[in-house]
């Protein structure tokens, strides 16, 4: 199973500044890679999807890199309702799954 | 875009099944675009991916769960279903269903799932 790691933990950050989120996989897996965004009390929303795409809606401040085994998430701005915890998601061929990352809780300073 | 809605028991004895729907509008369960997902989060921990359906019916399980897990398609409700046998407080979580073309674009609101004697 491919494990995945996202760093930090916690982000304490005003509105206004950069947050740059860390994902790292286990093994290589190339660019399959999504991020998810999750407030209190609400399902997941696809955020990135193959390392860098942005999904549908989603605005232009939220930002992926990376491929292999290290992917970034960057907030370039945060507005008050990017406060929330995100999540990374790798869907891999072999060994085949699916598996998410423990999460980065981006809280108000 | 498609909407998703979990339906189901809300406590379930340990040792017994655990049985859940997900209703789908806005699309078909019988369309070749979509897999049909079902994943879970116990209070305070990540995301945990069980499995998935497509339309023409494989499925897919995670391995730490296939001995015990069961997913299914009813074309006819446009619906598809989970089934977790031997259930442990472990198994305590809020279930999602969610659709999949790469990635799970779609979720529904989640049912909180607690097991319970």
């Amino acid at each position: 199973e491919i494990v995945l790691t996202q760093s930090p933990a916690t982000l304490s950050l005003s509105p206004g500044e950069r947050a740059t989120l860390s994902c790292r996989a286990s093994q290589s897996i190339n660019s399959y890679l999504a991020w998810y965004q999750q407030k209190p009390g609400q399902a997941p929303r696809l955020l990135i999807y193959d390392a860098s795409n942005r999904a549908t809606g989603i605005p232009a401040r939220f930002s992926g890199s990376g491929s292999g085994t290290d992917f970034t998430l960057t907030i370039s701005s945060l507005e008050p309702e990017d406060f929330a915890v995100y999540y990374c998601q790798q869907r891999s061929n072999w060994p085949p799954g699916i598996t998410f990352g423990p999460g980065t809780k981006v809280d108000i300073k | 875009q498609v909407q998703l809605q979990e339906s189901g028991p809300g406590l379930v004895k340990p040792s017994q099944t655990l049985s859940l729907t997900c209703t789908v509008s806005g699309g078909s369960v019988s369309s070749g675009s979509y897999y049909w997902n079902w994943i879970r989060q116990p209070a305070g921990k990540r995301l945990e991916w069980i499995g998935r359906i497509y339309t023409r019916g494989s499925t897919n399980y995670d391995p730490s769960l296939k001995s015990r897990v069961s997913i299914s398609l009813d074309t006819s409700k446009n619906q598809f279903s989970l089934r977790l046998s031997s259930v442990t407080a472990a198994d305590t979580a809020v279930y999602y269903c969610a659709s999949m073309k790469g990635y799970f674009d779609d979720w529904g609101q989640g049912t909180l799932v607690t097991v319970s004697s």
